[in-house]
C-alpha cells in the first residue's frame, strides 16, 4: 500500500532558528502533497498544497515566508519553519495523494517544540 | 466551500457495546467522504471512504459508514468496540479530485470503558 514517511518525528529548537521537516512518498509518486497543522485536541488545518515543480499554494492566513515549502521531486516535499517562535510549536502532518485508489496517505507527523 | 460537522467531541462507550460517531457535511456539489483514525502522536490512518456506488461502506477494524445524501450525513458505526479502538476519529470531505483539498471535522474522541 501507499506509504508516506515523515521525518523527524520530534524536534526541539531554539527560538529564532529554522527547522526542516521532510515528507517522502516511499512507494508511489506524489505530484501533490499537503501540509497540515494540528493544535492539541483540535482538528487538522490545511496550511498549503505542494505541487511538484511549482510554487506551493498557501491557505489564507498562512505566512508563506515563514513556512517555506519545496516540492522538488515526485517523492519529496519539505516544510521549513523559518525563524521559529514558541507559538509555532505544534504537530505538523503531511499527506500525499495516491493516484491508484483515490486516497490520501498521511505521514506520522512531526511534533515541533520551540523553546 | 465544503464543511464538516462532528457534533460529538467525546464519546465514552463500554467495551463490546456498539458505537456510532456522527458526521454531517455541507457542500454545494457532489462530495467524497472519508473517516480517519488518529492514535496519540501519530498521523492519520484511513478507516474507509465513500467515492460512489453503494452507500454502505465497510472499512478496516470492523467499522462501517453509511452515506445519506438527503441528510448529508456519513455516520461511522461499529457493532462491538474494543479497548484498542480508543482514539480520535476524524470525518473529512473532498468536493472533487480537481482541487484535492480535504476538509476535516473537529474530531470525536472515542474512549472505550473496560
Amino acid at each position: 500500500g501507499a506509504v508516506v514517511s515523515q521525518h523527524p518525528s520530534r524536534v526541539i529548537c531554539k527560538s529564532g532558528t529554522s527547522v526542516k521537516i521532510e515528507c517522502r512518498s516511499l512507494d508511489f509518486q506524489a505530484t501533490t502533497m499537503f501540509w497540515y497543522r494540528q493544535f492539541p485536541k483540535q482538528s487538522l488545518m490545511l496550511m498549503a498544497t505542494s505541487n511538484e515543480g511549482s510554487k506551493a499554494t498557501y491557505e489564507q492566513g498562512v505566512e508563506k515566508d515563514k513556512f517555506l515549502i519545496n516540492h522538488a521531486s515526485l517523492t519529496l516535499s519539505t516544510l521549513t519553519v523559518t525563524s521559529a517562535h514558541p507559538e509555532d510549536s505544534s504537530f505538523y502532518i503531511c499527506s500525499a495523494r495516491s493516484q491508484g485508489n483515490y486516497g490520501y496517505t498521511f505521514g506520522s507527523g512531526t511534533r515541533l517544540t520551540v523553546v | 466551500a465544503q464543511s464538516v460537522t462532528q457534533l460529538d467531541s467525546q464519546v465514552p462507550v463500554f467495551e463490546e457495546a456498539p458505537v456510532e460517531l456522527r458526521c454531517n457535511y455541507s457542500s454545494s456539489v457532489s462530495v467524497y467522504l472519508f473517516w480517519y483514525v488518529q492514535y496519540p502522536n501519530q498521523g492519520l490512518q484511513l478507516l474507509l471512504k465513500y467515492l460512489s456506488g453503494s452507500t454502505l461502506v465497510k472499512g478496516i477494524n470492523g467499522f462501517e459508514a453509511e452515506f445519506n445524501k438527503s441528510q448529508t450525513s456519513f455516520h461511522l458505526r461499529k457493532p462491538s468496540v474494543h479497548i484498542s479502538d480508543t482514539a480520535e476519529y476524524f470525518c473529512a470531505v473532498s468536493e472533487n479530485f480537481g482541487n484535492e483539498k480535504l476538509t476535516f471535522g473537529t474530531g470525536t474522541r472515542l474512549t472505550i470503558i473496560p
